[in-house]
């Protein structure tokens, strides 16, 4: 069974903070891709990354880096030098190679403080 | 990117009454669209897969008599929540796939909030 684990559920941080978000995988496909979204208040869902399961480097992107070590089973994003625009609730997400499915985690709210 | 609609946005009605959500690709053609649901302050669940020109796949302990999905066209998919009670109000979200592409590739629509009084 495919599973997807943010352990965090709610994180508060001063603007200009670096924060990381854990997220944890579990599946049995040997070729997989994990993702980030971010959902602001408006609900839509905003794109972060897409990662395969070959491609073990580091991205970084502006502010935004993620790891991604299979050795844990772990994707972790990164914001540095937080600001209030981050603020939102942030989606770890997996799909397996046998179905289009994309399994969700329970999202971790992010407040960055003024 | 590719772009996905959702129509309408916002719906608020009876309960007892049916309200159909519509999911389209914009500047391309899905074969497979997904419809998700998703609670107050809660992760995004997947109710069914939709595939053009076939019945929906439903997960497990979803209402396929409840929630009618028709895919009628490569652009196209409706979601119908039939005899809506307070129970339903939810935020809904579809999402399409470009065929060819990896697995990976799904573009979310902007989602619809239903509110059912």
């Amino acid at each position: 069974a495919q599973k997807v684990t943010q352990a965090q559920t709610e994180i508060s941080v001063v603007e200009k903070e670096d924060v990381t978000l854990d997220c944890v995988y579990e599946t049995r496909d040997t070729t997989y891709y994990l993702f980030w979204y971010k959902q602001p208040p408006s609900g839509e869902l905003v794109f972060l990354i897409r990662r395969n399961s070959f491609d073990e480097q580091n991205e970084i992107s502006g502010r935004y880096s993620w790891n991604f070590q299979k050795s844990t089973s772990s994707f972790n994003f990164t914001i540095t030098a937080s600001q209030v625009v981050d603020s939102a609730v942030y989606f770890c997400a997996l799909s397996g190679n046998r179905d289009d499915k994309i399994i969700f985690g329970k999202g971790t709210r992010l407040h960055i403080l003024p | 990117g590719a772009v996905v609609s959702q129509h309408p946005s916002r719906v608020i009605c009876k309960s007892g009454t049916s309200v159909k959500i519509e999911c389209r690709s914009l500047d391309f053609q899905a074969t497979t669209m997904f419809w998700y649901r998703q609670f107050p302050k809660k992760s995004l669940m997947l109710m069914a897969t939709s595939n053009e020109g076939s019945k929906a796949t439903y997960e497990q302990g979803v209402e396929k008599d409840k929630f009618l999905i028709n895919h009628a066209s490569l652009t196209l998919s409706t979601l119908t929540v039939t005899s809506a009670h307070p129970e339903d109000s939810s935020f809904y979200i579809c999402s399409a796939r470009i065929p060819g592409l990896a697995a990976d590739t799904q573009y979310f629509g902007p989602g619809t909030r239903l509110t059912v009084l």
